[in-house]
């Protein structure tokens, strides 16, 4: 079956700092991946995805690449704000369970202290 | 504003109670899931309609249950409830091109106390 597997939280650091939350999963056939993000209080907001192998998915200074030789889809920011504190999310979709439904991973809360 | 709604955002009720969760989704869009969120169990994928008919099933309860309308909207039912049903409720939507890749939109979402 399909399944995310993504770094424990918590993090916490500091303003400017470097970020990285590591992803990697499992999948049937080929799949679409995700970052979702949650800030507190509210529903859940797509980051970024990459549908292929190669792609690089961008938004808000956050970067991540879709690795298929390493299964992986690790998600970067150069430089935090306090603002970028939430929960964020790995997921993916796959085609080849015949659906679209989302499997998430379990999620990391991140803190930026200013 | 991710354009899903969902009502209420919250619910309080008892044990061996029935509840239901309204979504709409989207303007355009014709596939609703519905998702769990909870501490223990993660984001769980439960249950998916597509332009009215059930696509895929998940790790949903017997006790639960879910319709989509001619509307689009979609309801999920949520019957004797136990106080391990607490959780939040999020209904998300998308256009479901049959390419896969498609974004899905989620909704504030719903949170479920049992008490």
């Amino acid at each position: 079956g399909n399944s995310v597997t993504q770094m424990e939280g918590p993090v916490t650091l500091s303003e400017e700092a470097f970020l990285t939350i590591n992803c990697t999963y499992t999948a049937t056939g080929y799949p679409s991946l995700f970052w979702y993000v949650q800030y507190p209080g509210e529903g859940l907001q797509l980051l970024l995805k990459a549908t292929k192998a190669d792609d690089k998915g961008s938004n808000k200074g956050f970067e991540a690449t879709y690795r298929k030789e390493t299964t992986s889809f690790h998600l970067e920011k150069g430089s935090v704000q306090v603002s970028d504190s939430a929960v964020y999310f790995c997921a993916l979709s796959d085609l080849g369970s015949n659906d679209y439904k989302l499997s998430f991973g379990a999620g990391t809360t991140v803190t930026v202290r200013a | 504003d991710s354009g899903v709604t969902q009502t209420p955002k919250h619910l309080i009720t008892a044990t061996g109670q029935r509840v239901t969760l309204r979504c709409s989704p989207r303007s355009g869009d014709l596939s609703v899931y519905w998702y769990q969120q909870s501490l223990d169990q993660g984001l769980q994928f439960l249950i998916q309609y597509y332009n009215g008919e059930e696509r895929a099933k998940g790790n949903i309860l017997e006790r639960f249950s879910a319709q989509q309308f001619p509307d689009l909207h979609s309801e999920l039912n949520l019957s004797s409830l136990e106080l391990g049903d607490s959780a939040l409720y999020f209904c998300a939507s998308s256009v479901d091109s049959g390419r896969g890749g498609d974004t899905q939109y989620f909704g504030p979402g719903t949170r479920l106390t049992v008490l």
